[in-house]
């Protein structure tokens, strides 16, 4: 059972490249979200969705778009890279039941030179 | 934005000893507080999802409460060992939940041989 998976797991930008972090679970789970993690920020929500078709802004959401055109994908893409982008990225998903723990994929170490 | 903030940011305990440490949230429209446990190099996982004002839940030397009532939630680790030494989250979910988790900013713990 593979869970949540993200590719790449590590990335390297030039500012201003643009660039799609994957992710996909196999849990036919309604909700998904990406978050980043920066140094004593803990994890930032950046983009949400609660189903196919439907996606909405968390707290950090500029700089990125997001889409969710089938159940198991929500890819996150950096229009523009910059530097403040720096981070490590983390997909996660969880039933839509009200409450429910939500899974992890592995993350990605995102870098912008 | 919702506020989840936790206490303290980090914690140096000698092998053995018991610790604790704090999550508070927003009194009103709770839903659901979850702990994650997130081990360096890792992807979170979830340790407890709390639902009821008084719950109380254990994972053999790890344990939690709820107080909806005045927005705190204590986690406490009992004997500790070097593997607990990981970054504690806990995560708020909203009565008005359009599925968002919001995280706090972690506790990171370092057990002490």
């Amino acid at each position: 059972n593979a869970g949540v998976t993200q590719t790449p797991k590590f990335q390297v930008l030039k500012t201003g490249q643009s660039m799609t972090l994957q992710c996909a679970q196999d849990m036919n789970h309604e909700y998904m979200s990406w978050y980043r993690q920066d140094p004593g920020m803990g994890l930032r929500l950046i983009h949400y969705s609660v189903g196919a078709g439907i996606t909405d802004q968390g707290e950090v959401p500029n700089g990125y778009n997001v889409s969710r055109s089938t159940t198991e994908d929500f890819p996150l893409r950096l229009l523009s890279a910059a530097p403040s982008q720096t981070s490590v990225y983390f997909c996660a998903s969880s039933p839509r039941t009200l409450g429910a723990e939500a899974f992890f994929g592995q993350g990605t170490r995102l870098t912008v030179v | 934005i919702l506020n989840v903030e936790q206490s303290p940011q980090s914690l140096h305990v000698q092998e053995g000893d018991s610790t604790n440490f704090t999550c508070s949230f927003p009194s009103s429209n709770f839903y659901a507080l979850h702990w994650y446990r997130w081990e360096t190099a890792k992807s979170p996982e979830a340790l407890f999802v709390m639902t009821l004002n008084g719950d109380e839940k254990k994972k053999g030397r790890i344990s939690a409460t709820l107080n909806t009532k005045e927005g705190y939630s204590y986690l406490y680790i009992k004997g500790s060992q070097p593997e607990d030494s990981a970054t504690y989250l806990c995560a708020f979910i909203g009565m008005n939940r359009d599925d968002k988790i919001i995280f706090g900013k972690g506790t990171r713990l370092h057990i002490l041989p």
